[in-house]
This record gives C-alpha cells, structure tokens and sequence, in this order.
C-alpha cells in the first residue's frame, strides 16, 4: 500500500511569511505526528493529531499550528517564519490506538523548508 | 523531563570492522526504536524493542534493551560502505505517540 506524503517537498519562503505543509498518512492510519529536524536542535516533536484532534503537543511557539481533516489528511501552518524555522519537517503515521498497544510509525519523505 | 544521549556522535570506521552505538535515556520507557536515515531522505525503521532483554537482528545489525540500565545499544558486525548513515534511537511510552529522539550517530565506513 501507498506510504506516508507530503507535500511540497521543498518550500522557500521568506521571513515574516506563512506557510503550510501537507502530510497524507497511510490508508487506515488516524494518527499523524510532526517533528522538525535541524543540524542544531536535531528531530523534534511538534504535534499530534488523532481523529481531527491534537492529541500531544510538543515545545513550540504557537506560530506553529496544525490540524486534521476526517479523511485523516493533516497540515501543520507555520506564521511569521523567522530564518531559525528552516528545517526538515517529517511527518509520521500509525494506528494511533491507545491502551497499551504499540503502534509502528511511518515517516514520510519530509518537506524541505528554507526561509530566507 | 526524557532525554535521549546516543554516543558516539561521530563514527568513522574500516570495513569489515565491529563496533557499538550505545543510546541512554532518562526515564523509564516503553518502546525503543532504532531508524537509520540517509543524507537528505527520511527516516527508515530498523527495530523497534519492547522489553528487557529484547534482541533483534536484521543482517549486520543487532540492537539490544536493557531497561534496567536504560540503554540500548546497536551493534555493527563486519561494517560494509552502504551501512554509512546516520541512526538515531528514538523512545515512547504506550499510549502516546510522541517519539523522543537521541542526537543521532553519523557512521562513516571507510573502504
């Protein structure tokens, strides 16, 4: 079956604009995470969504917002972009399914963000 | 709050050789995983280890759990050049998806 996207693949913007990253999970997957990676701060998490809800949030200003539709289809928004929010930023999908049950993630090919 | 330590940040070996990627973390844990990322691409799962004890090997790699001592360690056997990439450990906790991630060790295999 089809893998995790995400589009676009590579963005640039410059600072002060926004700009929103699209993640489309594996078919039957409800939850989608974000993480940005940079060489400085390495692989970190953003956000959860589950069934269109943000289920955990990670330490980041709340220029960075997220959401998720009912087809599971998520986007993450980021307002005013400053140089620093240059970055990888991944997005990964699993079952979700709570209660002691380990769910395997599965990271897209990222979006390649570059604020100038 | 978790923390994940990988060491060593960099390393640089021989082909044919062995050597260890040991990972730390601070807080008692559920799952441990391991993926391997190639310059400019993602991430692609290796192992993921649920229980003390736990091994795994896939080829020349084998990981190992020790939640007693909160560590983990990835373990090369007679590195070739297509291994060179940069492996992170990751931990979560069931229930919770958040994947706290270790600094990442770039591997270099030198012909």
């Amino acid at each position: 079956k089809a893998g995790v996207t995400q589009t676009p693949r590579y963005l640039i913007k410059t600072r002060g604009q926004q700009v929103t990253l699209s993640c489309s999970p594996i078919s039957g997957h409800r939850s989608v995470s974000w993480y940005q990676q940079t060489p400085g701060q390495g692989l970190q998490f953003l956000f959860e969504y589950f069934s269109e809800t943000q289920r955990n949030k990670g330490n980041f200003p709340g220029r960075f917002s997220g959401r998720q539709f009912s087809n599971s289809r998520s986007e993450m928004n980021v307002s005013t972009l400053e140089l620093g929010d240059s970055a990888l930023y991944l997005c990964a999908s699993s079952l979700g399914l709570a209660g002691g049950t380990y769910n395997e993630q599965f990271f897209g090919p990222g979006t390649r963000l570059t604020v100038l | 709050e978790l923390k994940v330590e990988q060491n060593p940040l960099f390393l640089s070996m021989q082909e044919e050789k062995n050597y260890t990627i040991y990972c730390n973390y601070s807080t008692t844990s559920d799952r441990l995983y391991w993926y391997r990322q190639d310059p400019g691409k993602s991430l692609e799962s290796l192992f993921v280890l649920l229980s003390n004890g736990a091994v795994k090997q896939e080829g020349r790699l084998m990981a190992s759990l020790d939640t007693k001592a909160r560590l983990s360690t990835l373990h090369i056997t007679a590195a070739v050049h297509d291994l060179s990439a940069t492996y992170f450990c990751a931990v979560a906790n069931f229930g919770n998806e958040k994947l706290t991630f270790g600094t990442g060790t770039r591997l270099t295999i030198i012909p």
